[in-house]
């Protein structure tokens, strides 16, 4: 059974410019969360989508969106790159369904954002 | 605010002993719990989830949860080099389906 998959796992981008990460998730999954994570905050969580929509959303800025398509996989951009963005991004894939079935998370191998 | 605590250590074992490591969490409603270890500069990895009061063991890791004390632990035996890593602390609060994460004890295993 094929694990989560995040592209890329290493981008290096310009303050100002946007990004767009690539997760996707287990199949069978229809939960995808995203989560930031840097030394200083820890994990942090951006936003869950579920079936398309967006279930749950996390503090942060409007400059962090995302979206999921009807395979369940998912995006998450990242406009007007600031040098506090650099951090490894991390998506988690679960089915999502009743919170006490199945809602254990796997987690991608993340991709590394360096905003310079 | 809906909290989960832990110790950041670095927690430091001999090799072979038990490595305890502690978690708190604010909410009641909470029903599941979580246990992730992560490497340095890799994704955090699932290793135990604990639903019921009481032990759940796998391998050489058991996994305690008191919700009473609101108190969730992690025992891990025969500690092992491999096992040198960060261990984070979840909690699915009730209602939720967003895990709430603890920023994770460190754990060194020493030859």
């Amino acid at each position: 059974k094929a694990g989560v998959t995040q592209t890329p796992r290493y981008l290096i981008k310009t303050r100002g410019q946007q990004v767009t990460l690539s997760c996707s998730p287990i199949s069978g999954h229809r939960s995808v969360s995203w989560y930031q994570q840097t030394p200083g905050q820890g994990l942090q969580f951006l936003f869950e989508y579920f079936s398309e929509t967006q279930r749950n959303k996390g503090n942060f800025p409007g400059r962090f969106s995302g979206r999921q398509f009807s395979n369940s996989r998912s995006e998450m951009n990242v406009s007007t790159l600031e040098l506090g963005d650099s951090a490894l991004y991390l998506c988690a894939s679960s089915s999502g369904g009743g919170y006490r079935v199945n809602t254990e998370a796997f987690f991608g191998q993340g991709t590394r954002l360096t905003v310079v | 605010q809906k909290e989960v605590e832990q110790n950041s250590g670095p927690l430091s074992v001999p090799e072979g002993a038990i490595a305890s490591l502690n978690c708190t969490y604010s909410d009641r409603g909470s029903q599941s719990f979580f246990w992730y270890r992560q490497y340095s500069g890799k994704s955090p990895e699932l290793i135990m989830f604990i639903y019921s009061n009481g032990d759940k063991e796998d391998g050489r890791f058991t996994a305690q949860l008191n919700k009473a004390s609101q108190y969730v632990s992690l025992l891990i035996r025969d500690s092992q080099p491999s096992d040198s890593a960060t261990y984070l602390c979840a909690a699915l609060p009730g209602g939720s389906y967003i895990p709430t994460f603890g920023r994770g004890t460190s754990l060194i295993v020493h030859p």
